[in-house]
C-alpha cells in the first residue's frame, strides 16, 4: 500500500537557518503530494501541494519539488522565523480509483529559537 | 471565511461514559474525515465518509465506536463505553473528492480517566 516516511524530529534551528525536512514516499500510479502544517493547539492545514512530477509547490516561502525518480518531496525554507514553530505531515493522495484519502507521514516537529 | 467545526473542544469524562464528537464540515464538501491524534500513534484515520456514504471505517474499533453521517452539515463520532486508551485529540475533516486537499477542525481533545 501507499506509505510516507519523513524524517524523525524534534528539529532545533535558530531564526533565520536554512530548513530541510525529507520526505520520501511509496505509491502505485501518479500520486499528488502535499505538505501539511500543524500549530500548537489547531488542527492541519495545506502548506503547499504539487500534482505532477517536477511540480513545485511554493508558499510562504516554504517549497517543495515532486521528485518521481527519487520518489521525494522534500521541504525546504531558506530562513526560518520564530513563527514557524510547528509540526509538518508530508502526505500523499492516491491516483487510482476511490483514492479520496490522504497517507500521512508521522510529522516532524520544527523548533525555531530566536 | 468558511471552516470545518467542531464540537466539543474539550472533554474529560470517566472510563465507561459514553462520548459523542461532532463536526460540522465546510458546505459543499463531500467527503469527510474522522483522524484521531495522539504521541504515541500520530494521525491515525479513523473513518470517512463520501456523499455521506462510509467509504472505510476499519480503522476504527468497531465494538466501541461508531460514526456517522445524518446529513450533510453534521457529522459523529462516537464511543460507547470510553476506556482511558481512547484520550486523543479528535480531527474532523472535510474536502471534495479528487482535490486531496482536506480542511481541518480544530479537533476535540477527549480525556478519559
Amino acid at each position: 500500500g501507499d506509505s510516507v516516511t519523513q524524517m524523525e524530529g524534534p528539529v532545533t534551528l535558530s531564526e533565520e537557518a536554512f530548513l530541510t525536512i525529507n520526505c520520501t514516499y511509496t505509491a502505485t500510479g501518479y500520486p499528488s503530494l502535499f505538505w501539511y502544517v500543524q500549530y500548537p493547539g489547531e488542527g492541519l492545514q495545506l502548506l503547499l501541494k504539487a500534482t505532477k512530477a517536477d511540480d513545485k509547490g511554493s508558499n510562504k516561502g516554504f517549497e517543495a519539488t515532486y521528485r518521481k525518480e527519487t520518489t521525494s518531496f522534500h521541504l525546504e525554507k531558506g530562513s526560518v522565523q520564530v513563527s514557524d514553530s510547528a509540526v509538518y505531515f508530508c502526505a500523499l493522495s492516491g491516483s487510482g480509483a476511490g483514492s479520496y484519502q490522504l497517507t500521512f507521514g508521522k510529522g516532524t516537529k520544527l523548533s525555531v529559537i530566536p | 471565511d468558511a471552516r470545518v467545526t467542531q464540537t466539543p473542544r474539550h472533554k474529560v469524562t470517566e472510563m465507561g461514559q459514553e462520548v459523542t464528537m461532532r463536526c460540522q464540515p465546510i458546505l459543499g464538501h463531500n467527503t469527510v474525515f474522522w483522524y484521531r491524534q495522539t504521541m504515541m500513534q500520530g494521525l491515525e484515520l479513523l473513518a470517512y465518509f463520501r456523499n455521506r456514504a462510509p467509504l472505510d471505517d476499519s480503522g476504527m474499533p468497531k465494538d466501541r465506536f461508531s460514526a456517522e453521517m445524518p446529513d450533510a452539515t453534521l457529522a459523529t463520532l462516537k464511543i460507547q463505553p470510553s476506556e482511558p486508551r481512547d484520550s486523543a485529540v479528535y480531527f474532523c475533516a472535510s474536502g471534495e473528492s479528487g482535490t486531496g486537499e482536506l480542511f481541518f477542525g480544530e479537533g476535540s481533545r477527549l480525556t478519559v480517566l
